[in-house]
């Protein structure tokens, strides 16, 4: 099993509709992260947690929200989808301290 | 607040030539840098990272980067590069100082190395 899962791997959604990306990590980690990634402009922080009961706002938090429901699953929602929301979302999660992130897989998101 | 720059969208190299991907920094602080490589239909791979130490950073497949503070760069470098390099890249950016100290991203340089 993958150490970060995503899922869907693919969705597509009509303009206007909720929908819900899930995370879960076998790492153990405290930290979790959602970004998008648009061609051209790298990889955006949507939201963050460092636990259970922390919630931090990233670059580009509008139109999003997140659950962290349990220290390993993280989960985004738009709750009306746009068109300019169509890219690829990743998760990821790290330790404290001098390290990188672990990155799942990706979902690629389409909004027509 | 903490910055990336990839000057380059693309870089392009014949097999057997060394590599450099570019990366520029800004943190008020002092910086903990990384480089991640995304293949195609992949998440990010963890490539390297510079926290404190030797200026130059060995890491994975053969991979190193030279942190330069007074030029605030942080490029990656491959003595010989392989047409399996070609990828996407990443350079990443942390404030070891900053309250909010989440990763920074530049906007990626797609290698492609050509037989």
């Amino acid at each position: 099993d993958a150490d970060v899962t995503q899922t869907p791997r693919n969705r597509i959604t009509k303009t206007g509709k909720r929908i819900m990306l899930e995370c879960s990590q076998t790492k153990g980690h405290d930290r979790m992260y959602w970004y998008r990634q648009d061609p051209g402009l790298g990889l955006r922080l949507i939201y963050y947690s460092f636990d259970v009961k922390d919630i931090n706002k990233g670059e580009i938090s509008d139109g999003y929200s997140v659950s962290r429901q349990a220290q390993a699953k993280f989960s985004l929602s738009l709750e009306s989808a746009i068109p300019n929301q169509t890219a690829l979302y990743f998760c990821a999660t790290r330790p404290g301290g001098n390290y990188g992130y672990t990155f799942g897989s990706g979902t690629r998101l389409t909004v027509v | 607040a903490q910055s990336v720059a990839q000057p380059e969208d693309q870089v392009n190299v014949a097999e057997g030539n060394p590599l450099t991907v570019k990366c520029t920094y800004s943190v008020s602080g002092n910086p903990y840098l990384f480089w991640y490589v995304q293949y195609p239909n992949r998440g990010l791979q963890f490539l390297l990272k510079y926290i404190t130490g030797d200026n130059l950073v060995k890491g994975s497949y053969g991979f190193e980067a030279e942190f330069n503070k007074s030029q605030t760069s942080f490029h990656l470098k491959k003595p010989s590069a392989l047409v399996s390099d070609s990828a996407l890249y990443f350079c990443a950016v942390r404030d070891m100082g900053g309250e909010n100290n989440d990763m920074r991203f530049g906007a990626g340089t797609r290698l492609t190395v050509k037989p």
